[in-house]
């Protein structure tokens, strides 16, 4: 198995365009999300999905959008970058819906920069 | 609202010293708690996944504790070496209403001197 897997590793974007980041699980894991991790501070959910053609928003939603037509893929798109998302974001995936009963893997993050 | 604390942000210690990290959580109603580790540039690896009922969960060197009734949980390292240099995060479950999102300390960054 692969694992989670995130790409790209590396972006750097310019104020104002938009990209997806991908983000991919081989272990039917129902679940997936995406984090994001800024200096001195904890994880912080952005968006999750308890299963697919199912997405809901977490604590930092503004910005992103996500769909998942599939229990693999879980893309997250930014609208319109700003300087406020440069961050590192992480995929997580487990295989239970109930995140917080389940362990979690997490894909190598995707380091983001927004000029 | 759950809200996770970890203190010290960074610790330094030798090699062969055991150690305990902790993890302070607000809302005591939670049924387990989560810790993980980080290596620089790297994701995040589950460690160890510790059940309100439990008490205690142990792995090789490392032994987790959780004390719902002071809001705190504890990750000790037994026998620190150098690999044991990361970052050790703690998440709590997002209560009260939900079990779909964990709430996540800024992390230990522990460095272990050869």
């Amino acid at each position: 198995n692969a694992g989670v897997t995130q790409t790209p590793k590396f972006q750097v974007l310019k104020t104002g365009q938009s990209m997806t980041l991908q983000c991919a699980q081989d272990m039917n894991h129902e679940y997936m999300s995406w984090y994001r991790q800024d200096p001195g501070m904890g994880l912080r959910l952005i968006h999750y999905s308890v299963g697919a053609g199912i997405t809901d928003q977490g604590e930092v939603p503004n910005g992103y959008n996500v769909s998942r037509s599939t229990t693999e893929d879980f893309p997250l798109r930014l609208l319109s970058a700003a300087p406020s998302q440069t961050s590192v974001y992480f995929c997580a995936s487990s295989y239970s819906p109930e995140v917080s009963k389940d362990e979690q893997y997490f894909g190598p993050g995707t380091r983001l920069t927004v000029t | 609202k759950q809200e996770v604390t970890q203190i010290p942000a960074a610790l330094s210690v030798p090699e062969g010293e055991n150690l305990v990290l902790n993890c302070s959580f607000t809302d005591s109603a939670i049924y387990n708690l989560q810790w993980f580790r980080q290596d620089p540039g790297k994701g995040l690896t589950s460690l160890l996944l510790i059940q309100s009922s439990q008490r205690e969960q142990t792995s090789g060197r490392l032994n987790a504790s959780l004390d719902k009734s002071s809001g705190r949980s504890t990750l000790y390292i037994a026998a620190s070496q150098p690999g044991d240099s990361a970052t050790y995060l703690c998440a709590a479950p997002g209560l009260p209403d939900s079990n779909y999102q964990l709430i996540w300390g800024a992390g230990t960054k522990l460095i272990i001197k050869p």
